[in-house]
């Protein structure tokens, strides 16, 4: 069953605090992605990884860093979360350049 | 940079209307164009692509796509309140397919 799931599906943090959201798919895809959706901004992209450790910044990567040292796994990495990074992240991973595969979403709340 | 940009940004139709969503573009390089949906607190879901020129049909939906005019549009036939949907398209960045360029949406509501 292809599949790509996040964790957490909801988190609060706190200002100043680090957080982690993981994403994994079972498809083998060579291509993940990691987006944030807010209100009237649409989709907007923060990294795309083409492979193991070959991850290339997207159009708002700036307080965010990400990881990937297995094919299967991508995680997004916020240092030191601020309030404005509150915001619904998609994960989505893709076998080549056409359909994307989107994990259900984590909520992020930075209070 | 790729430009997209969808209208009209909101539609409330009745039930059994057809529906046409638009999308414009302003680089024809382009080589992949999606239309994606996304239901109320979920994820983005692929609908449909088209890739050349042309219309494509896929039951109740078509995609039209006419690169010299940097357009191309989604139609619903016979249009559900399952249906009801924020309506995403989405262009390949030229000289990176892999990433996409997306519009804001278009928010669809059919009524019963």
């Amino acid at each position: 069953d292809m599949k790509v799931t996040q964790m957490p599906r909801y988190l609060i943090k706190r200002m100043g605090e680090n957080v982690l959201l993981e994403c994994g798919q079972d498809m083998s895809h060579e291509t993940m992605y990691w987006y944030r959706q807010d209100p009237g901004l649409g989709l907007q992209l923060i990294y795309i990884s083409y492979d193991v450790d070959s991850n290339s910044e997207g159009d708002i990567p700036k307080g965010y860093r990400v990881s990937r040292k297995k094919r299967e796994h991508f995680s997004l990495i916020l240092d030191s979360a601020k309030t404005n990074q509150t915001s619904v992240y998609f994960c989505a991973s893709s076998p080549g350049p056409e359909r994307l595969f989107f994990g259900h979403g984590t909520k992020l709340s930075v209070l | 940079q790729q430009n997209v940009q969808q209208s009209p940004e909101s539609l409330i139709v009745p039930e059994g209307a057809r529906t046409s969503l638009n999308c414009t573009f302003s680089d024809s390089a382009s080589q992949y164009f999606w239309w994606y949906r996304q239901h109320s607190g979920k994820a983005p879901k692929a609908l449909m692509s088209i890739f050349s020129n042309g219309e494509k049909e896929e039951g109740r939906f078509t995609i039209h796509l006419n690169k010299a005019s940097l357009h191309f549009s989604l139609h619903i036939r016979d249009s559900q309140p399952s249906d009801s949907a924020l309506y995403l398209c989405a262009v390949s960045s030229v000289g990176d397919n892999s990433k996409l360029i997306w519009g804001l949406g278009t928010s669809l509501v059919v009524n019963p």
